[in-house]
């Protein structure tokens, strides 16, 4: 199957820095990124939807200033956590489909945020 | 409301005894439903998928899930687990986020815990 890369795995950051996560398809061209948090021992929640050359659409309650997402080209897509706090840290795990509407989704091995 | 159930968030099993993890689905989801399971600090593997055809699907590791449209259903199944089996289990459809779009709604995740 296709290969999403995601890095860093594990980051831990002071509260108010930003951090950066990204997520790479390694051997596909990705149009469509979808970034998810997930608390532990809890689902995944999807944080956006990020197709390549547009802006990114934000579900209901993520807050776009604080969760900055670029998708830049096929297979590169950025998610940058602005002026982090404790709250903030989680598990966040990105996806990527070769289309809007594409059936399967391939998953990078996520990032675990620490937040002091 | 919640369009994907998991209605077990453990199930703890003996080594070499069956196993089924429920899933049902509403409405809103599509008839594309996916099983992935995901092991500690990683990302998501897709275990198996049903878009259409059998209602009986064959998926990785001897899994196996049935589609039942009756009962909105998408039980996985496995005869005989193994140790290495315990993990998180997550069923997840597609739904339309607007247009030609889609994105995965995930279920609350199972805990399947093989004991020796």
């Amino acid at each position: 199957g296709a290969v999403v890369s995601q890095h860093p795995s594990w980051v831990i950051c002071k509260s108010g820095t930003s951090v950066k996560i990204e997520c790479r398809s390694l051997d596909f061209q990705a149009t469509t990124m979808f970034w998810y948090r997930q608390f532990p021992k809890q689902s995944l929640m999807l944080m956006a939807t990020s197709n390549e050359g547009s802006k990114a659409t934000y579900e209901q309650g993520v807050e776009k200033d604080k969760f900055l997402i670029n998708h830049a080209s096929l297979t590169l897509s950025t998610l940058t956590v602005t002026s982090a706090h404790p709250e903030d840290s989680s598990f966040y795990i990105c996806s990527a489909g070769q289309g809007p509407s594409d059936t399967e989704a391939f998953f990078g091995q996520g990032t675990r945020l620490t937040v002091v | 409301a919640q369009s994907v159930t998991q209605l077990d968030s453990q199930v703890p099993v003996f080594e070499e005894a069956p196993v089924e993890l429920r899933c049902n689905y509403s409405s809103s989801v599509s008839v594309y439903l996916f099983w992935y399971v995901q092991y500690p600090n990683q990302g998501l593997q897709l275990l198996l998928k049903y878009l259409s055809g059998s209602t009986l699907v064959k998926g990785i590791n001897g899994f196996e899930a049935e589609f039942n449209k009756s009962q909105t259903s998408f039980h996985l199944r496995k005869p005989s687990v193994h140790i290495s089996d315990t993990a998180e289990y997550f069923c997840a459809g597609l739904t339309n986020s607007g247009g030609s779009n889609y994105k995965l709604t995930f279920g609350k995740g199972t805990l399947l815990t093989v004991n020796p």
